[in-house]
């Protein structure tokens, strides 16, 4: 059970274009999806917070207006990058959480995004 | 400032046991997690400690002591498919995930 199911699993794009990822519980309702970042050989790096229904929490130094962030229902969320540049290149991940307390976070397998 | 300090990098023999440490200071402590990063791959759960004392899951336990801000992974009988970043991740009391940096840890035969 607690399947995040994440597409793309990779992309590549021209510099200027916009790419939309999805993200998606299968079987358990998501009320928070989190999207990560990732370079080569560093940590996760938390983007954005997003919860249904409402406007997602960006952290400090994340373009609220380049990646946009939509969590219309308890199943999806949508990260799009828009007019993206080369060094917006990376891996992004989603994440969703049921609730709190020991539940983890279930992980998408990941976008590589590479723009040209 | 929130931080949580693993190390950056570990080798161990097939076979052998590792124990990966992980250090934390948060704005309070509401679990913490262990998840297991491939390259190029998204992370998987491996344990969540809340209280203190040890977890075993197969050939892998986790140690929690909050008084001492402290956490290890305990990876028994080694295989080569363990080659992974471990990640260390810590929930704070707004239930934020604080991640590590992440430990790379790399088997020989």
């Amino acid at each position: 059970g607690a399947v995040v199911s994440q597409h793309p699993s990779w992309v590549i794009c021209k510099s200027g274009t916009s790419v939309k990822i999805e993200c998606r519980s299968l079987d358990f309702q998501a009320t928070t999806m989190f999207w990560y970042r990732q370079f080569p050989k560093q940590s996760l790096m938390l983007m954005a917070t997003s919860n249904e229904g409402s406007k997602a929490t960006y952290e400090q130094g994340v373009e609220k207006d380049k990646f946009l962030i939509n969590h219309a229902s308890l199943t999806l969320s949508t990260l799009t990058v828009t007019s993206a540049h080369p060094e917006d290149s990376s891996f992004y991940i989603c994440s969703a959480g049921s609730g709190t307390g020991a539940s983890p976070l279930h992980f998408g397998n990941g976008t590589r995004l590479t723009v040209t | 400032g929130q931080n949580i300090d693993q190390p950056t990098e570990m080798t161990a023999t097939e076979g052998a046991i590792v124990q990966i440490n992980c250090t934390y200071q948060t704005s309070g402590f509401n679990g913490l997690f262990w998840y297991q990063q491939h390259a190029g791959e998204a992370p998987t759960f491996l344990s969540y400690n809340v209280l203190d004392g040890l977890e075993e899951k197969g050939r892998f336990s986790s140690f929690l002591s909050r008084s001492k801000g402290y956490s290890y992974l305990l990876l028994k009988e080694l295989q080569m498919k363990d080659s992974a970043s471990y990640l260390c991740a810590v929930r704070d009391s707004n239930y934020q995930l604080i991640w590590g940096a992440g430990t790379k840890l790399i088997i020989k035969p």
